[in-house]
């Protein structure tokens, strides 16, 4: 039983575009929902989280939507770079266990 | 960046052999993670440890063992290495529950392992 499904599993955007990047949870128990990027041949790394008592949050181009009643997330990548082209992980956390749970993630390319 | 080193980088390997991969952290993270990545698999967690001599199963640990005697080194087994093994393994630690770093992981650069 996957925990965390993510979509889509690849996406292309146009320079300057808007990037969407959807992810569904099943565990009440996640209370931390980070999503993290990955370029080739690094480890993936933290790009911008939330937690579930706000609806919204806002890093520069990032933001990320949460509706708890849905158990739904979503990263949108706003006026889209090439520099953006990567793969792109959603989690959720249960913090009192100390785990995560990743979507299967999402390569996104940015044309220019 | 975390300061993670994972080594080695890079190896191959044939089936049936014994590999070790080692993370170490100068972080001194209570918490740290191996996990697996694989093409449409995402990151899947094998084994994590929660302080020294503490460890616990992830989603796929059979064929994989896992110590921890420091606090800043995790070492991941593969005690009779099987091609379904080749991977990019990960390691990551993170700040322990109730912490403001709870539920943020920290990778390492990633160990490419091939099994033939």
């Amino acid at each position: 039983q996957q925990q965390v499904k993510q979509s889509p599993q690849s996406l292309i955007v146009q320079k300057g575009g808007i990037s969407i990047i959807n992810c569904a949870y099943e565990n009440t128990a996640f209370d931390y929902f980070p999503w993290y990027q990955q370029f080739p041949g690094k480890g993936p790394a933290l790009l911008i989280a939330i937690r579930p008592d706000v609806s919204e949050k806002k890093e520069g181009r990032f933001t990320i939507s949460f509706n708890k009643s849905a158990k739904q997330f979503s990263l949108h990548i706003m006026d889209s770079q090439p520099g953006d082209s990567a793969t792109y992980f959603c989690a959720a956390s249960d913090t009192n266990a100390g785990k995560s749970t990743f979507g299967d993630g999402t390569t996104l390319t940015v044309k220019p | 960046d975390a300061g993670i080193t994972q080594s080695p980088r890079h190896k191959v390997t044939e089936t049936g052999t014994p590999v070790t991969l080692r993370c170490h952290q100068t972080e001194n993270h209570r918490y740290m993670y191996w996990y697996r990545q694989d093409p449409g698999h995402g990151l899947r967690l094998i084994h994590y440890s929660y302080g020294v001599k503490d460890t616990d199963k992830g989603e796929v640990s059979d064929g994989y063992s896992v110590s921890r005697s420091k606090t800043e080194d995790f070492l991941l087994t593969l005690e009779s290495a099987t091609s379904s093994q080749t991977s990019v393994y990960f390691c990551a630690i993170s700040g322990p529950p109730g912490t403001g770093v709870a539920g943020e992981l920290f990778f390492g650069e990633g160990s490419r392992l091939t099994v033939l």
